[in-house]
């Protein structure tokens, strides 16, 4: 299988602030990387896919980038709408191993 | 728009066997992929396996193969997961996920099953 990490594994962050979160495989996945929003109590929400494509009717301040191993979250500008856990996954190969996700919260 | 409806909560004993359910509100369920995601009291995501309705293919993960089973049904655009012989450690949050081999778009609101004697 093909492992996935995160990192920070949680952050604290303000308002306004440029947030950036870090995945990484541990072979190439390509540019098979989509990442996910999950709320608390809430069910998952497509970020990205395909490492920098915009899921439709997700704000522009959410952005991906990275190819291979290395890839990135970044949120330019958090608002108070963004605290919530991040999980990176890989779709190159089955099983689609998901990373252990990355919680933010206020500081 | 696409909607995923889950089959509600369920509570069980260990041994007995479940059946939980995704329904599409659409009309396209045979031409995408279903994939269910488990997610442990306070854990991430692990994802399970998917299946393609159109024409069953299926794949699943190695940590969950032979101990539970996915199928569909497209003629009433639903699909499942299933388990023959609970244990207490499938006590989860399950979800249904409907997109692309590559990426899962629209998300079910998530079955809780417990399993506690």
């Amino acid at each position: 299988d093909i492992q996935m990490t995160q990192s920070p594994s949680s952050l604290s962050a303000s308002v306004g602030d440029r947030v950036t979160i870090t995945c990484r495989a541990s072979q190439s996945i390509a540019n098979y990387l989509n990442w996910y929003q999950q709320k608390s109590g809430k069910a998952p929400k497509l970020l990205i896919y395909s490492t920098s494509n915009l899921q439709s009717g997700v704000p522009s301040r959410f952005s991906g980038s990275g190819s291979g191993t290395d890839f990135t979250l970044t949120i330019s500008s958090l608002q108070p709408e963004d605290f919530a856990t991040y999980y990176c996954q890989q779709t190159h190969r089955t099983p689609r191993t998901f990373g252990p996700g990355t919680k933010v919260d206020l500081k | 728009e696409v909607q995923l409806v889950q089959s509600g909560a369920e509570v069980k004993k260990p041994g007995e066997s479940l059946k939980i359910s995704c329904k599409d509100s659409a009309y396209t369920f045979a031409s995408y992929w279903i994939a269910w995601v488990r997610q442990m009291p306070g854990k991430g995501l692990e994802w399970m396996g998917n299946i393609y309705p159109g024409d069953s293919d299926t794949r699943y993960s190695p940590s969950f193969q032979g101990l539970v089973t996915i199928s569909a049904d497209k003629s009433i655009s639903t699909a499942y997961l299933q388990w023959s012989s609970l244990k207490a450690s499938d006590t989860a949050m399950y979800y249904c996920a409907q997109g692309f081999q590559r990426y899962f778009d629209f998300w079910g609101q998530g079955t809780l099953v417990t399993v506690s004697s």
